[in-house]
């Protein structure tokens, strides 16, 4: 079965600084999917950014990055220039190719101080 | 468009009662997906219905259920419910939920709490 791991259960960056948040996957599959979701207090899920394991270029979302090493199974995420609105949990998220669910890590909380 | 609608946003039940939570879709998705999330266990998928059909299924206790109607509203049903089945109950929303990099669209969650 797969698995997503985040190593960090909480993490702090001050406002208009850069915060890497870890994830590594488990997987035997070839074609598969990564995703950021955030979920702020309201709990509403967001998608943050998504990355197609077949593409070797690291996707990009105004100020999220991610850096996708598939041979290391590690797929982090990167916010630059830290907003106060970027305080709120994140998952990273894998999906096999086809019609298949989302599995979730734990999460990472991220605190912005300002 | 109206995002994914989730009713009620709050549930008190007792030990044993039974719930239906409602999910509306998103105009034009197809697809709804379940996903329980809690403190200990984190975010764990329930099942997914497409065409009002279930087209996934995780690894629930059968006392977890679902449907989708014709218009792709989805309910899911827990019934004699235990302590352990406090939760935020997550819906997700889909065009058809059959490519890996379609987005799923969440709803804000039912929040369950049984006594």
């Amino acid at each position: 079965a797969q698995t997503v791991t985040q190593s960090q259960p909480e993490m702090s960056v001050q406002e208009a600084e850069t915060v890497t948040l870890s994830c590594t996957y488990d997987t035997s599959e070839s074609d598969y999917y990564l995703f950021w979701y955030k979920q702020p207090p309201s709990r509403q899920m967001i998608l943050v950014i998504r990355q197609e394991a077949y593409k070797q270029q690291n996707a990009t979302e105004n100020r999220f990055s991610v850096n996708f090493q598939k041979a290391a199974k590690s797929f982090s995420l990167k916010i630059s220039d830290s907003q106060l609105g970027d305080a709120a949990m994140y998952f990273c998220a894998y999906r096999r190719s086809g019609n298949t669910p989302l599995v979730f890590g734990k999460g990472t909380r991220l605190s912005v101080i300002a | 468009k109206a995002g994914v609608t989730q009713t009620p946003r709050y549930l008190i039940k007792t030990r044993g009662q039974q719930v239906t939570l409602s999910c509306s879709p998103i105009s034009g998705h197809r697809s709804v997906s379940w996903y329980q999330q809690t403190p200990g266990q984190g975010l764990q998928f329930l099942f997914e219905y497409f065409s009002e059909t279930q087209r996934n299924k995780g690894n629930f206790p059968g006392r977890f259920s679902g449907r989708q109607f014709s218009n792709s509203r989805s309910e899911m049903n827990v019934s004699t419910l235990e302590l352990g089945d406090s939760a935020l109950y997550l819906c997700a929303s889909a065009r058809t939920g059959t490519s890996g990099t379609e987005t799923q669209y969440f709803g804000p969650g039912t929040r369950l709490l049984v006594l």
